[in-house]
């Protein structure tokens, strides 16, 4: 089974300060994991995935995020929020099609 | 059009009502997935078709019926439907179900259904 805990319910940051959303993740298998986002009544976009190739992904929009297996963590990171990025954000771990989606972190950009 | 559309985006019925969602993908894809995403709760998988047969039905009330005419387009047929039913309803597709292959999934924009 998996699982996956977003620690984070709700962020706030100024515009042009990093962004940093957590999440834990817990799996049997070797996971696959992934940020989606998702914008007020719109379906969910593809940010990054992070498949054991390399331990640091880099994703749209300039987000990235580490996977590291001791700490079971993906967490994701942005050097400078933009206005444009405020919306929800899932972390997601996944074993073959069977999805594990977060609760979700919203985060919202003050100017 | 490009990656995974659906209509109608919004959608307000009766419980007496039967309507349909439609999802078109044009990515070329194998398989495809209805989600179903209410308020304050995670992501519900609800079916999944690889190469248009049913590959799991995840103890979907029958008043949903999908359907998969070919892996191009998904249905979801609904009928006497329950005010609980609201929700938004997201299509998606991946390249198949082979490991590697099914995991990265490309979602639809939603629709958005309100039980009446």
């Amino acid at each position: 089974a998996q699982s996956v805990t977003q620690l984070d319910s709700h962020v706030s940051v100024s515009e042009g300060t990093p962004v940093l959303l957590r999440c834990n993740y817990s799996s049997s298998y070797s996971p696959s994991l992934f940020w989606y986002v998702q914008h007020p009544n719109k379906g969910l976009q593809l940010l990054l995935k992070y498949t054991s190739a390399a331990t640091l992904v880099k994703g749209i929009n300039g987000f990235e995020a580490e996977f590291k297996k001791s700490e079971t963590s993906f967490h994701l990171t942005k050097p400078s929020a933009h206005m444009s990025d405020a919306a929800e954000y899932f972390c997601v771990v996944s074993v073959y099609y069977k999805l594990s989606f977060g609760a979700g972190t919203t985060v919202t950009v003050r100017a | 059009e490009t990656g995974v559309t659906q209509t109608p985006r919004h959608l307000v019925m009766g419980m007496t009502n039967k309507k349909s969602l439609k999802c078109e993908q044009h990515l070329g894809h194998n398989a495809m997935y209805w989600y179903k995403q209410s308020a304050k709760k995670p992501l519900e998988l609800m079916f999944v078709y690889s190469l248009e047969e049913r590959v799991e039905n995840n103890s979907v009330p029958s008043r949903f019926s999908p359907e998969c005419p070919n892996s191009s387009h998904l249905f979801l047929h609904l009928h006497t439907l329950q005010p609980e039913d609201s929700a938004l309803y997201l299509c998606a597709s991946s390249q198949g179900l082979a490991p590697g292959s099914a995991d990265t999934q490309y979602f639809g924009p939603g629709t958005r259904l309100t039980v009446l």
